[in-house]
């Protein structure tokens, strides 16, 4: 399972859009990347999944360049309540291996 | 179906005490997964299973921790003989094959 990269920690400021960028250098070809959501005392929580260029939800923005060796995590108009961890995460769509592999993931802190 | 639900959500145990925990699964998904989450670190993988068959366990999962999931509905994570560094939170989640995971809210374990 490849591994990933990206920061500890990131501030920001209520209505700010918000990039947080995931490094996984040896994402296997089959990989699809994925960010999961967490507050504290409650388990993560799922906010996107993409393979290659641009996802979009109703949470956030998901863009893969062409080489697939990154990927940014977007949210628009952070507010207060965006306030946790983000872990970026590669492995088979849906996770059909199996097991999840997180990282130290990075703590968003949106002030007011 | 209000989602993966764990049980106690907190426990208080001492040291060489035996403790279980209790999982639900969302009805339908048929994987089901234990992690474990320390402060400031990710979740940790520990185990999983398909229906009531345990397909993987990692080697953090010691002959002190053991699992169940009798009849493919819920799951048992009993850990005896309690040390201190077993504190933490112990997450959950289930999933179908072909979907993503969602999470449980945790038991928080706090061996004294």
């Amino acid at each position: 399972l490849a591994k990933t990269t990206q920061p500890i920690s990131m501030d920001s400021y209520e209505g700010q859009e918000v990039n947080i960028t995931c490094s996984h250098n040896n994402i296997a070809t089959n990989d699809y990347i994925t960010w999961y959501q967490q507050f504290p005392s409650q388990g993560p929580r799922f906010i996107i999944q993409g393979y290659k260029t641009k996802v979009t939800n109703e949470v956030a923005s998901l863009f893969i360049p062409a080489d697939r060796k990154s990927s940014t995590l977007s949210l628009p108009r952070v507010s207060l309540s965006d306030t946790a961890v983000y872990y970026c995460l590669v492995g088979e769509i849906y996770n059909q291996g199996g097991k999840l592999i997180f990282g130290q993931g990075t703590e968003l802190s949106v002030k007011p | 179906d209000t989602g993966v639900s764990q049980d106690p959500r907190h426990k208080i145990t001492k040291r060489g005490q035996n403790v279980t925990f209790r999982c639900d699964p969302i009805s339908e998904h048929n994987r089901l997964y234990w992690y474990r989450q320390t402060l400031g670190q990710g979740p940790e993988f520990l185990t999983y299973f398909q229906n009531e068959a345990q397909l993987e366990k990692s080697r953090l999962l010691s002959d002190r921790f053991s699992a169940e999931r009798p009849k493919g509905s819920f799951s048992t994570l009993e850990i005896q003989r309690t040390e201190q560094g077993d504190s933490a939170m112990y997450l959950c989640a289930s999933s179908l094959v072909l979907s993503g995971y969602t999470f449980g809210s945790g038991t928080r374990l706090t061996v004294v």
